[in-house]
């Protein structure tokens, strides 16, 4: 079991240019979340999905979007990337959304924003 | 505002005892988490806390006191693979996840 996978694993991106960050679990898990860790900074909600067919915005929504057509892939898009946005990427997962589950972290995506 | 306090970096030698403390203010909560998280990984679960006391895991151990808005975790025996930041995280009345900066714990021989 794989658990949640994400792609690429590092990235270096002229400003200005679309970006997808693909992100998949094989867990059957209904709630997804895409977080950004910036050195000094805690980990920082970007958008989160409680089930296939919803996305809400977190913390630090602007800049990106997500969308969420199944139960196993929840890919984020920074539609016109900028150098603020050069952070690591973590995607997770959990059972159930509005709840105590534990959530499960992806090994991240290194994004730089030149 | 909500927010997660904990020390930036803290020093121990292998095979002692560390305590690695967290302070929070949250609208709302719901539980306490405990994330470990080695450079360049990604974070991995640790302990949940919703009750006041101490939760003992092998050697980790986590403390909440809820009145105090305070846990701690507490790691015995240290060994070199437990070098790695250890991550704070408050769970508010909407159930989303309030994370601290994390802590950097450094082991010496």
């Amino acid at each position: 079991i794989a658990g949640i996978t994400q792609a690429p694993t590092s990235q270096i991106l002229a400003a200005g240019r679309r970006m997808t960050l693909r992100c998949t679990q094989d867990m059957r898990h209904n709630a997804m979340y895409w977080y950004r860790q910036d050195l000094g900074l805690g980990l920082r909600l970007i958008h989160y999905s409680n089930t296939a067919g919803t996305t809400g915005k977190g913390e630090v929504p602007d800049g990106y979007s997500v969308s969420r057509a199944n139960t196993d892939d929840f890919p984020l898009t920074l539609a016109s990337a900028v150098p603020s946005q050069t952070s690591v990427y973590f995607c997770a997962s959990s059972d159930s959304p509005s709840s105590t589950d534990t959530q499960y972290f992806g090994p991240g995506t290194r994004l730089t924003v030149l | 505002g909500q927010n997660i306090d904990q020390p930036t970096e803290m020093t121990a030698t292998e095979g002692a005892i560390v305590q690695i403390n967290c302070t929070y203010q949250t609208s709302g909560f719901n539980g306490l988490f405990w994330y470990q998280q080695h450079a360049g990984e990604a974070p991995t679960f640790l302990s949940y806390n919703v009750l006041d006391g101490l939760e003992e895991k092998g050697r980790f151990s986590s403390f909440l006191s809820r009145s105090k808005g305070y846990s701690y975790l507490l790691l015995k025996e240290l060994q070199m693979k437990d070098s790695a930041s250890y991550l704070c995280a408050a769970l508010d009345s909407n159930y989303q996840l309030i994370w601290g900066a994390g802590t950097k714990l450094i082991i010496k021989p």
